[in-house]
């Protein structure tokens, strides 16, 4: 069975601080990872892809534990605007078979 | 402007009654899908279409339908709308497959009374 699990949160963090998430695939053959923003009711939006390497951008960081099928993603120095829903997204295969999306992780961002 | 079109953004109807959700993008992606979002369930994929007159189940396709008779639009058809097909739909596409960036049209919520 293919899943992606996540915490649900709600994450309540202050400005400024660091928070990290992550996001466990049940199939070690999977082939692509993403980290999706949605906010309420609003369409998904890509964050960032996520490497074997890790990769960074700007106050994000992903990365990738192939050996423990989990993936994270690290926010520094939080905003309130990073206030959102954050969906880990697998593709268990190559090619264009389904993407698995997880349920996401509600972070809320507080003054 | 780069965008996935959905139409309509609302729609209530009633059990039975037959309605299309309407799905355009002007990128010249190969790749488009519908998705669709329940509290608690996250994002599920219904239909996909990798070309022109080539489309595939996803993980939900019951009581749905789905045609690509031209590149740009990729339509979702309820031929009989049954209360638990009430959702929130996306439609979403890239360039190739679902093995690149998703670009999302901004939601349908439909209610089947």
């Amino acid at each position: 069975r293919k899943e992606v699990e996540q915490d649900p949160g709600p994450f309540n963090v202050p400005e400024g601080a660091t928070v990290a998430f992550n996001c466990t695939y049940s199939n070690s053959a999977s082939q692509s990872f993403f980290w999706y923003r949605q906010d309420c009711r609003k369409e998904p939006k890509l964050l960032m892809s996520v490497y074997s390497s890790g990769n960074e951008d700007g106050r994000f960081t992903a990365q990738l534990n192939r050996a423990s099928q989990y993936i994270s993603l690290l926010i520094r120095d939080s905003k309130l605007s990073d206030s959102a829903t954050y969906l880990c997204v697998v593709n268990y295969q190559s090619g264009n078979t389904p993407l698995v999306f997880g349920k996401g992780t509600r972070l809320s961002v507080i003054a | 402007e780069a965008q996935v079109t959905q139409n309509p953004r609302y729609l209530i109807t009633v059990t039975g009654k037959k309605l299309t959700v309407t799905c355009s993008q002007n990128m010249n992606h190969e790749y488009m899908s519908w998705y669709r979002q329940d509290p608690g369930l996250g994002l599920r994929q219904i239909y996909y279409s990798m070309n022109v007159e080539v489309t595939d189940k996803g993980d939900v396709p019951e009581g749905y339908k789905v045609s690509r008779k031209e590149k740009r639009n990729f339509p979702l058809i309820l031929e009989s709308p049954s209360p638990n097909q009430t959702s929130l739909y996306f439609c979403a596409s890239s360039l190739y497959g679902s093995s690149e960036k998703l670009f999302f049209g901004s939601g349908t919520q439909l209610s089947v009374l």
